[in-house]
Protein backbone atom coordinates (compact mmCIF):
# COMPACT_ATOMS: atom_id res chain seq x y z
CA UNK A 1 0.00 0.00 0.00
CA UNK A 2 1.33 3.39 -1.19
CA UNK A 3 2.17 5.57 1.73
CA UNK A 4 3.56 9.43 1.55
CA UNK A 5 5.55 10.97 4.46
CA UNK A 6 6.37 13.99 5.20
CA UNK A 7 9.19 15.58 6.61
CA UNK A 8 10.66 19.48 6.70
CA UNK A 9 11.83 22.90 8.65
CA UNK A 10 9.28 22.83 10.79
CA UNK A 11 10.18 27.12 11.89
CA UNK A 12 10.89 29.45 9.33
CA UNK A 13 12.06 33.11 10.00
CA UNK A 14 10.04 35.81 7.65
CA UNK A 15 11.88 36.31 4.38
CA UNK A 16 13.74 32.86 4.38
CA UNK A 17 12.54 29.59 2.26
CA UNK A 18 10.70 26.43 3.85
CA UNK A 19 11.31 23.13 2.74
CA UNK A 20 9.49 20.19 2.70
CA UNK A 21 9.88 16.55 1.53
CA UNK A 22 7.93 13.72 0.74
CA UNK A 23 9.08 10.40 0.81
CA UNK A 24 7.29 7.73 -0.92
CA UNK A 25 7.28 4.05 0.07
CA UNK A 26 5.16 1.00 -1.11
CA UNK A 27 5.86 1.72 -4.61
CA UNK A 28 7.85 3.16 -6.53
CA UNK A 29 7.70 7.56 -7.84
CA UNK A 30 8.29 6.24 -11.67
CA UNK A 31 5.29 3.77 -11.88
CA UNK A 32 2.45 4.60 -13.67
CA UNK A 33 0.74 7.95 -14.80
CA UNK A 34 0.69 9.70 -11.73
CA UNK A 35 1.33 13.14 -10.79
CA UNK A 36 2.56 14.41 -7.18
CA UNK A 37 1.40 17.23 -5.64
CA UNK A 38 1.94 19.93 -2.85
CA UNK A 39 -1.09 21.04 -0.78
CA UNK A 40 -1.33 23.33 1.87
CA UNK A 41 -3.75 24.37 5.04
CA UNK A 42 -3.46 26.88 7.44
CA UNK A 43 -4.56 26.39 10.75
CA UNK A 44 -8.36 26.64 11.08
CA UNK A 45 -8.87 26.61 7.44
CA UNK A 46 -9.35 25.09 4.17
CA UNK A 47 -6.82 23.42 1.12
CA UNK A 48 -4.88 25.05 -0.79
CA UNK A 49 -3.26 23.02 -3.99
CA UNK A 50 0.08 24.36 -4.23
CA UNK A 51 1.44 22.64 -7.05
CA UNK A 52 2.34 19.11 -8.97
CA UNK A 53 5.27 17.48 -10.36
CA UNK A 54 5.80 14.02 -12.39
CA UNK A 55 8.46 11.54 -12.22
CA UNK A 56 10.03 12.86 -15.41
CA UNK A 57 10.33 16.21 -13.63
CA UNK A 58 7.55 18.63 -15.39
CA UNK A 59 6.23 20.92 -12.46
CA UNK A 60 3.24 22.73 -12.72
CA UNK A 61 2.43 25.67 -9.73
CA UNK A 62 -0.36 27.31 -8.78
CA UNK A 63 -0.22 30.58 -11.00
CA UNK A 64 -1.12 32.55 -7.14
CA UNK A 65 2.51 30.79 -5.83
CA UNK A 66 4.33 30.65 -8.99
CA UNK A 67 7.06 33.30 -8.02
CA UNK A 68 8.31 31.72 -5.26
CA UNK A 69 7.67 27.76 -5.06
CA UNK A 70 10.07 24.91 -6.54
CA UNK A 71 8.75 21.38 -6.75
CA UNK A 72 11.54 18.61 -7.83
CA UNK A 73 11.74 15.01 -7.82
CA UNK A 74 14.49 12.74 -6.72
CA UNK A 75 13.92 9.52 -8.85
CA UNK A 76 16.90 7.82 -6.86
CA UNK A 77 15.24 8.61 -3.16
CA UNK A 78 11.57 8.26 -4.67
CA UNK A 79 10.55 11.24 -3.24
CA UNK A 80 9.96 14.60 -4.05
CA UNK A 81 10.28 18.25 -2.45
CA UNK A 82 9.02 21.65 -2.00
CA UNK A 83 11.03 25.08 -1.44
CA UNK A 84 8.58 28.24 -0.83
CA UNK A 85 10.73 31.33 -0.69
CA UNK A 86 10.13 34.70 0.70
CA UNK A 87 7.50 33.36 3.59
CA UNK A 88 5.35 35.16 5.81
CA UNK A 89 3.06 34.60 8.29
CA UNK A 90 0.62 33.77 5.92
CA UNK A 91 2.26 30.33 4.63
CA UNK A 92 2.08 29.16 7.71
CA UNK A 93 0.30 25.94 7.56
CA UNK A 94 0.32 22.16 7.20
CA UNK A 95 2.27 20.88 4.13
CA UNK A 96 0.77 18.04 3.12
CA UNK A 97 1.75 15.88 -0.06
CA UNK A 98 -0.55 13.46 -1.93
CA UNK A 99 -0.89 11.24 -4.90
CA UNK A 100 -2.57 12.62 -8.07
CA UNK A 101 -4.51 10.39 -10.11
CA UNK A 102 -5.84 11.01 -13.30
CA UNK A 103 -8.35 9.14 -15.71
CA UNK A 104 -9.29 10.68 -18.83
CA UNK A 105 -10.55 13.81 -17.82
CA UNK A 106 -10.76 13.41 -14.13
CA UNK A 107 -8.30 14.15 -11.70
CA UNK A 108 -8.01 13.63 -7.65
CA UNK A 109 -5.80 12.98 -4.89
CA UNK A 110 -5.10 9.68 -3.45
CA UNK A 111 -3.63 8.77 -0.85
CA UNK A 112 -2.33 11.69 1.46
CA UNK A 113 0.98 12.23 3.65
CA UNK A 114 -0.16 12.61 7.50
CA UNK A 115 1.23 16.09 6.59
CA UNK A 116 3.97 18.45 8.36
CA UNK A 117 3.21 21.96 10.45
CA UNK A 118 5.29 24.91 9.06
CA UNK A 119 5.38 27.90 11.27
CA UNK A 120 6.92 31.19 10.02
CA UNK A 121 7.81 33.41 13.21
CA UNK A 122 10.68 34.87 13.89
CA UNK B 1 -9.72 28.59 -12.01
CA UNK B 2 -12.67 26.52 -11.27
CA UNK B 3 -14.28 28.09 -7.79
CA UNK B 4 -16.86 25.82 -5.59
CA UNK B 5 -18.88 27.02 -3.12
CA UNK B 6 -20.07 24.78 -0.27
CA UNK B 7 -23.48 24.23 1.61
CA UNK B 8 -24.03 24.53 4.23
CA UNK B 9 -20.57 25.62 5.93
CA UNK B 10 -21.65 23.49 8.66
CA UNK B 11 -24.37 21.20 9.50
CA UNK B 12 -25.60 19.84 13.18
CA UNK B 13 -27.36 16.77 13.01
CA UNK B 14 -27.36 13.70 15.05
CA UNK B 15 -26.97 9.99 14.74
CA UNK B 16 -29.07 8.03 12.05
CA UNK B 17 -29.68 11.48 10.61
CA UNK B 18 -29.54 11.66 6.63
CA UNK B 19 -26.95 14.50 5.62
CA UNK B 20 -26.44 16.28 2.40
CA UNK B 21 -24.16 19.14 1.36
CA UNK B 22 -23.87 20.70 -1.66
CA UNK B 23 -21.25 22.02 -3.90
CA UNK B 24 -21.75 24.51 -6.46
CA UNK B 25 -19.61 25.71 -9.16
CA UNK B 26 -19.58 29.74 -9.02
CA UNK B 27 -16.88 30.39 -11.49
CA UNK B 28 -16.52 28.24 -14.26
CA UNK B 29 -17.84 24.34 -14.83
CA UNK B 30 -16.98 21.25 -13.71
CA UNK B 31 -18.23 17.64 -15.19
CA UNK B 32 -16.50 15.80 -12.52
CA UNK B 33 -16.18 16.21 -8.61
CA UNK B 34 -14.13 14.47 -6.16
CA UNK B 35 -14.91 14.54 -2.26
CA UNK B 36 -12.60 14.44 0.50
CA UNK B 37 -13.04 13.96 4.74
CA UNK B 38 -10.83 15.33 6.87
CA UNK B 39 -11.15 14.27 11.00
CA UNK B 40 -9.19 17.11 13.71
CA UNK B 41 -5.56 16.61 12.91
CA UNK B 42 -5.86 14.38 10.15
CA UNK B 43 -4.98 14.58 6.25
CA UNK B 44 -8.01 14.27 4.23
CA UNK B 45 -9.23 11.28 2.96
CA UNK B 46 -10.57 10.34 -0.45
CA UNK B 47 -14.08 9.07 -0.15
CA UNK B 48 -15.44 9.53 -4.08
CA UNK B 49 -14.29 10.38 -7.14
CA UNK B 50 -15.45 10.66 -10.67
CA UNK B 51 -18.93 12.24 -9.18
CA UNK B 52 -20.25 9.21 -7.82
CA UNK B 53 -17.56 6.53 -7.57
CA UNK B 54 -17.11 5.60 -4.22
CA UNK B 55 -13.67 4.62 -3.33
CA UNK B 56 -12.48 1.23 -2.16
CA UNK B 57 -13.26 0.79 1.69
CA UNK B 58 -15.60 3.52 1.76
CA UNK B 59 -19.15 2.90 3.37
CA UNK B 60 -21.89 2.55 1.19
CA UNK B 61 -24.09 5.53 3.11
CA UNK B 62 -21.83 7.56 1.25
CA UNK B 63 -23.34 8.61 -1.87
CA UNK B 64 -22.26 11.54 -4.60
CA UNK B 65 -24.20 12.88 -7.32
CA UNK B 66 -24.69 15.65 -10.26
CA UNK B 67 -23.28 17.41 -12.57
CA UNK B 68 -22.61 20.73 -14.01
CA UNK B 69 -22.34 23.39 -11.24
CA UNK B 70 -24.60 21.19 -8.98
CA UNK B 71 -23.29 18.40 -7.14
CA UNK B 72 -24.09 16.90 -3.60
CA UNK B 73 -22.50 14.44 -1.26
CA UNK B 74 -25.26 12.28 0.87
CA UNK B 75 -24.53 10.43 3.95
CA UNK B 76 -27.92 7.85 3.78
CA UNK B 77 -27.57 7.14 7.92
CA UNK B 78 -25.05 9.32 10.36
CA UNK B 79 -22.71 7.45 12.21
CA UNK B 80 -20.50 8.50 14.76
CA UNK B 81 -16.98 7.78 12.70
CA UNK B 82 -18.61 10.74 10.22
CA UNK B 83 -18.20 13.71 12.44
CA UNK B 84 -15.47 15.28 10.39
CA UNK B 85 -15.30 18.20 7.91
CA UNK B 86 -16.18 17.69 4.38
CA UNK B 87 -14.37 19.02 1.59
CA UNK B 88 -15.16 18.68 -2.58
CA UNK B 89 -12.47 19.08 -4.98
CA UNK B 90 -13.43 20.10 -8.85
CA UNK B 91 -11.86 17.23 -10.69
CA UNK B 92 -11.48 18.34 -14.44
CA UNK B 93 -8.29 17.62 -16.22
CA UNK B 94 -6.67 20.82 -15.84
CA UNK B 95 -4.56 22.22 -13.27
CA UNK B 96 -4.70 24.36 -11.03
CA UNK B 97 -6.59 22.26 -9.10
CA UNK B 98 -9.09 24.18 -6.42
CA UNK B 99 -11.49 22.63 -3.24
CA UNK B 100 -14.52 23.91 -2.21
CA UNK B 101 -14.55 25.84 1.59
CA UNK B 102 -15.44 23.02 3.76
CA UNK B 103 -18.38 21.79 5.71
CA UNK B 104 -18.18 20.79 9.06
CA UNK B 105 -20.70 17.74 10.26
CA UNK B 106 -21.31 18.00 13.81
CA UNK B 107 -23.02 16.14 16.59
CA UNK B 108 -26.50 17.84 17.38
Amino acid sequence: QLQLQESGSGLVKPSQTLSVTCAVSGGSIRSGDYSWSWIRQPPGKGLEWIGHIYHTGSPYYNPSLRSRVIISVDRSKNQFSLELSSVTAADTAIYYCARGRRKGEINWFDPWGQGTLVTVSS
Amino acid sequence: DIQMTQSPSSVSASLGDRVTITCRATQGFTNWLAWYQQKPGKAPKLLIYATSSLQSGVPSRFSGRGSGTDFTLTISSLQPEDFATYYCQPANSFPPFTFGGGTKVEIK
